[in-house]
């Protein structure tokens, strides 16, 4: 099985940089998705990591340790349309590699 | 090209009832996963199914179940409807298993009065 953590909620100032974590435990990875979701929208994928380190998308990072079972997404220049939800989602290795996702941490950008 | 469309996007049912619920994939994606959204569980995996073969389930009772056809649409059906069943159900289409992200629709929005 698999357990996803995220921090529920966090709050930044526009034009910042924020860091959402998520550690996540499963019996067997293959491959960690950062997905947006704003409030009654439907999600949106942003990012996929299988390897370690860093990817980058514009202002939009996301960090991989499959070793410490641990991901961020860095959100850089922070922008009010930012506020949403950003979910953790990780496929497992076995069978047909289900996707689990976390419960999601709301992000609140404020002036 | 034309998104995943679900249909309806909003239903209003009474206990006991059952309900079915229509995904059309993005064209060319044979994967359709169907999540359940509530605010305090997040995102529940209910199924996944790929050329018309259910290829995973989560941990939902039987009264949750689903269908591909063979041109990708699907369909999810809940019988016997509980108080607890309200939630946003959520269509995924990707182009395999898993390999790609998700493309999700817009939801379909059950309440169960």
């Amino acid at each position: 099985g698999q357990n996803i953590d995220q921090p529920t909620e966090m709050t930044a100032t526009e034009g910042a940089i924020v860091q959402i974590n998520c550690t996540y435990q499963t019996s067997g990875f293959n491959g960690l998705f950062w997905y947006q979701q704003h409030a009654g929208e439907a999600p949106t994928f942003l990012s996929y990591n299988v390897l370690d380190g860093l990817e980058e998308k514009g202002r939009f990072s996301s960090f991989l340790s499959r070793s410490k079972g641990y991901s961020y997404l860095l959100l850089k220049e922070l922008q009010m349309k930012d506020s949403a939800s950003y979910l953790c989602a990780v496929r497992d290795s076995g069978g047909y590699q289900k996707v689990t996702f976390g419960t999601g941490t709301k992000l609140q950008v404020i002036p | 090209k034309a998104g995943v469309t679900q249909t309806p996007r909003y239903l209003i049912k009474t206990r006991g009832q059952q309900v079915t619920l229509s995904c059309s994939p993005i064209s060319g994606h044979r994967s359709v996963s169907w999540y359940q959204q509530t605010p305090g569980q997040g995102l529940q995996f209910l199924f996944e199914y790929f050329s018309e073969t259910q290829r995973n389930k989560g941990n939902f009772p039987g009264r949750f179940s689903g269908r591909q056809f063979s041109n990708s649409r699907s369909e999810m059906n809940v019988s016997t409807l509980e108080l607890g069943d309200s939630a946003l159900y959520l269509c995924a289409s990707s182009l395999d298993t898993g390999n790609y992200g998700y493309t999700f629709g817009s939801g379909t929005r059950l309440t169960v009065v």
